[in-house]
């Protein structure tokens, strides 16, 4: 069936350091790759997305490519804050659209410190 | 302006009990799903409906009912409730079809069974 595996968290990073999440999936046909990011007490909010191969989902300064060679989808950004400390999920959907049931990872916890 | 609302955020509650959690979203959605996320933060699919419709039912037990009187309103309703009920349920909603799928969750509710 479909999977996704994203890297064993815990991450901690001083502010200002780069930061790459590595994600890949398994899936049949085209899924759609999706990033969520939770903040601590708070529900699940879209960070970004991509529904083809190639095709790069960018917000607030995070960006993921979605690599079909190698089934990836990677999300990175070049220099944290203490603001994006939070559980990141990688997520797949088996639709372009994605209105299918959601395929989680198992969230990899960020801590930035000062 | 809340898109997707869950009441109660907290529910503490004793073990046989039976309880409801309720979910409405305002965004025009036609799809909408019930999520569980375990102590490790493990997000998992249990159901999902569109326009009413039981569309998925992942292996959840049958104490666990959902309801959904009209499509923007998912309840779902535990009989019996277990220690292993213990977990955060998010709610969610998408418009199927069409690469503007994304799921929108709500902010989560906690349960906590004694």
């Amino acid at each position: 069936g479909d999977s996704v595996t994203q890297m064993e968290g815990p991450v901690t990073l001083s502010e200002e350091a780069c930061l790459t999440i590595n994600c890949t999936y398994t899936a049949t046909g085209y899924p759609s790759l999706f990033w969520y990011v939770q903040y601590p007490g708070e529900g699940l909010q879209l960070l970004l997305k991509a529904t083809k191969a190639d095709d790069k989902g960018s917000n607030k300064g995070f960006e993921a490519t979605y690599r079909k060679e190698t089934t990836s989808f990677h999300l990175e950004k070049g220099s944290v804050q203490v603001s994006d400390s939070a559980v990141y999920f990688c997520a797949l959907s088996p639709t372009q659209g994605g209105s299918e049931k959601l395929v989680f990872g198992k969230g990899t916890k960020l801590t930035v410190n000062p | 302006d809340t898109a997707v609302s869950q009441t109660p955020k907290y529910l503490v509650t004793q073990m046989g009990n039976d309880k409801s959690i309720k979910c409405e979203q305002n965004l025009g959605h036609d799809t909408m799903y019930w999520y569980k996320q375990d102590s490790k933060k493990f997000l998992k699919i249990m159901f999902s409906y569109n326009n009413k419709e039981l569309i998925i039912n992942e292996t959840v037990p049958n104490r666990f009912s959902p309801k959904s009187p009209d499509k923007a309103h998912l309840n779902l309703h535990i009989n019996s409730l277990e220690l292993g009920d213990s977990a955060v349920y998010f709610c969610a909603s998408s418009q199927e079809g069409g690469v503007e799928g994304t799921q929108y969750f709500g902010p989560g509710t906690r349960l906590l069974v004694l």
